[in-house]
């Protein structure tokens, strides 16, 4: 099992579309998590962490279960600028390596 | 305030030849990873650099050492390369405040062709 499996891309949705993407982690002992944001030939940037008991930065959500191990970023009323490669990170022990999934492609179109 | 650095930003080698890639963290921050990237992937780690020893390694080869000056910048050597070795190599850096967690912050990688 990999460490961090996101869901397959591409995600292709209109201006205005509510979409989600889903994230599990392996590692049970893992402490920190992370959805992180990478433009075309760019690197990556935090978009935000998440907590077990959920954050919402504007039009993003961010939930963690650690029960089942899955983390989600909900994107609402999505914009032409969300479009980007999404990348659910874990952080094994802090201030230590990242973990990244392969990372879910969006497109969002007009 | 500059960002992390990282030099050059392209490069292209040949089978068998070695590269150095340099990297200066963000103004504060004490310790340096860095990250390869493929085609299509997400980062994968390599190693962390802090108190210019390296804390923690990733499942690299030998052929991937590092180095952390007094200054806190870093190298990233690759010997003997092979084509599998092209990708971005993405340096990070973050504080060492245990106290709090420390954001990595990337740089804006160097690209590595192997031909």
């Amino acid at each position: 099992r990999k460490e961090v499996e996101q869901d397959p891309g591409p995600f292709n949705v209109p201006e205005g579309a509510t979409v989600a993407f889903n994230c599990t982690y392996s590692n049970s002992a893992s402490q920190s998590f992370f959805w992180y944001r990478q433009d075309c030939r760019k690197e990556p940037k935090l978009l935000m962490s998440v907590y077990s008991s959920g954050n919402e930065d504007g039009r993003f959500t961010a939930q963690l279960n650690r029960a089942s191990q899955y983390i989600s970023l909900l994107i609402r009323d999505s914009k032409l600028s969300d479009s980007a490669t999404y990348l659910c990170v874990v952080e094994g022990q802090a201030g230590t390596a990242l973990i990244f999934g392969k990372g879910t492609t969006l497109s969002v179109s007009s | 305030d500059a960002g992390v650095t990282q030099s050059p930003t392209h490069l292209i080698k040949t089978r068998g030849q070695q590269v150095t890639l340099r990297c200066s963290p963000k103004s504060g921050h004490d310790t340096v990873s860095w990250y390869q990237q493929a085609l299509g992937q997400g980062p994968q780690f390599i190693f962390q650099y802090y108190e210019e020893e390296e804390r923690q390694r990733g499942n690299f080869p030998d052929r991937f050492s590092g180095h952390q000056f007094p200054n806190y910048s870093s190298e990233l050597n690759v010997n003997a390369l092979l084509l599998g070795d092209s990708a971005l190599y993405l340096c990070a850096s973050s504080g060492n405040d245990r106290a709090i967690y420390n954001e990595q912050f990337f740089g804006p990688g160097t690209r590595l062709t192997v031909l």
